[in-house]
């Protein structure tokens, strides 16, 4: 079946520009999770979606940051004002529910440059 | 908090040496331990994991043993092969508020496997 998918592969912005990322998880997932990473780094944890309710977003570096699911599926993460310490790979990753030895399977992210 | 602590990169090995990629943590709780693989051109995948003390997960020839005296969860493959260059990534997930048991990884070491 269809893994979990990211659009756009890369995108390029200017400093102050607004940016949508989007990420279709494996259907029937509950758990949504957005990650960023770094050049060189590990992924960092960013926000969490249960279904459509965002649990936990103790992530988000600033309030330019914004993630939403509201249909429990699909879900974006929009950035406004990008600044070009934003530029990262953002990572999406889905599983079947919250428990702590659940995989976690994720797309092969959006690659963010600002310019 | 939580936090993963692996050896730093690059690692650069013949085909069929032994490899060896320590992985230490901490934990405030009980957590269930990963090992994530990223190969060139491709998105994070599990690799293997362990859920509990003295657990041993395995997969294709590696294999990890959940030490909780050591907080260690270190990564082995008895003779690796050219098709093993990736990056790996050490991962914990333990619940924490309402994060849904998010990820928190290391910051990934880098393999090279020459012929």
């Amino acid at each position: 079946g269809a893994g979990v998918s990211q659009s756009p592969r890369y995108k390029v912005a200017k400093r102050g520009q607004d940016v949508a990322l989007r990420c279709d998880p494996i259907s029937g997932h509950v758990s949504l999770f957005w990650y960023q990473q770094a050049l060189g780094q590990g992924p960092e944890f960013l926000t969490y979606f249960q279904n459509e309710a965002q649990l936990d977003k103790s992530g988000l570096p600033s309030d330019r940051f914004f993630a939403e699911r509201p249909e429990g599926s699909v879900s974006t993460l929009k950035i406004q004002r990008t600044q070009q310490e934003d530029s990262a790979v953002y990572l999406c990753a889905s599983s079947t529910g919250p428990d702590r030895g659940r995989e976690q399977f994720f797309g092969p992210g959006t690659r963010l440059t600002v310019l | 908090g939580n936090s993963v602590t692996q050896m730093e990169g690059p690692v650069t090995l013949s085909e069929e040496a032994f490899l060896t990629i320590n992985c230490t943590y901490t934990a405030t709780g009980y957590p269930s331990l990963f090992w994530y693989v990223q190969y060139p051109g491709e998105g994070l995948q599990l690799l293997l994991k362990a859920t509990k003390a003295d657990d041993k997960g395995s997969n294709k020839g590696f294999e990890a043993t959940y030490r909780k005296e050591t907080t260690s969860f270190h990564l082995e493959k008895g003779s690796v092969q050219v098709s093993d260059s990736a990056v790996y990534f050490c991962a914990l997930s333990d619940q924490g508020s309402n994060s849904g048991y998010a990820l928190n990884f290391g910051k990934g070491t880098s393999l090279l496997v020459t012929p």
